[in-house]
């Protein structure tokens, strides 16, 4: 079946370092690929999505890129804000699928 | 625009006990999903409903019955609550009948539900 692997946290980082949470899957076919963002007390928000080899996903400064290679999706950014202090999901979906399969979840805090 | 709405936020149960979580959407999204949030575990798919009048068991079904009451709610029903079903409950919706892989998922606020 799907899984999906992500980096444990929790992670702290300085306001404005760089922030790069792993994230590798498993799935059969070409799944899309998915990162969600979990603010305190909230639901989730989709934050950024790739849906075929080689795209890039980009979002409030975020980026993922989906590589088939090495079966990953990484997020990326460049300088960090304390308002990006959330927890960060990696998911994915098969084609023709309802279901999402997340990872466990990655908890930034960024600190002043 | 409310977007995704649950009541209520937060619920203690007794074991044994029985309740219906709502959910409702106001985007005319077709698909409506139940997730439960457990520390260290990510989202786990309860049920889902394709659409009105359909529903699909998820990866962790047992213990839980829905219903689509109609296009906008989708209800989440434990007969009989038992400790482990301690957990955050999240609803989703996604939009015009589309598969997860098109359509971005919107989750409303979440409800805690604790049984002792």
């Amino acid at each position: 079946g799907n899984s999906v692997t992500q980096m444990e946290g929790p992670v702290t980082l300085s306001e404005e370092a760089f922030l790069t949470i792993n994230c590798t899957y498993t799935a059969t076919g070409y799944p899309s690929l998915f990162w969600y963002v979990q603010y305190p007390g909230e639901g989730l928000q989709l934050l950024l999505k790739a849906t075929k080899a080689d795209d890039k996903g980009s979002n409030k400064g975020f980026e993922a890129t989906y590589r088939k290679e090495t079966t990953s999706f990484h997020l990326e950014k460049g300088s960090v804000q304390v308002s990006d202090s959330a927890v960060y999901f990696c998911a994915l979906t098969g084609a023709g699928s309802y279901q999402l399969t997340f990872g466990k979840g990655t908890k930034l805090s960024v600190i002043p | 625009n409310a977007g995704v709405t649950q009541t209520p936020k937060f619920q203690v149960l007794k074991t044994g006990q029985s309740m219906t979580l709502q959910c409702a959407q106001d985007m005319n999204h077709n698909s409506m999903y139940w997730y439960r949030q457990d520390p260290g575990m990510g989202l786990r798919l309860i049920y889902y409903s394709a659409s009105e009048g359909t529903t699909d068991k998820g990866e962790v079904p047992n213990g839980y019955n829905v219903s689509r009451l109609n296009k906008r709610e989708f209800s989440l029903r434990l007969e009989s609550a038992a400790p482990s079903q301690t957990s955050v409950y999240f609803c989703a919706s996604s939009g015009l009948g589309g598969t997860a892989q098109n359509y971005e998922q919107y989750f409303g606020p979440g409800t805690r539900l604790t049984v002792t």
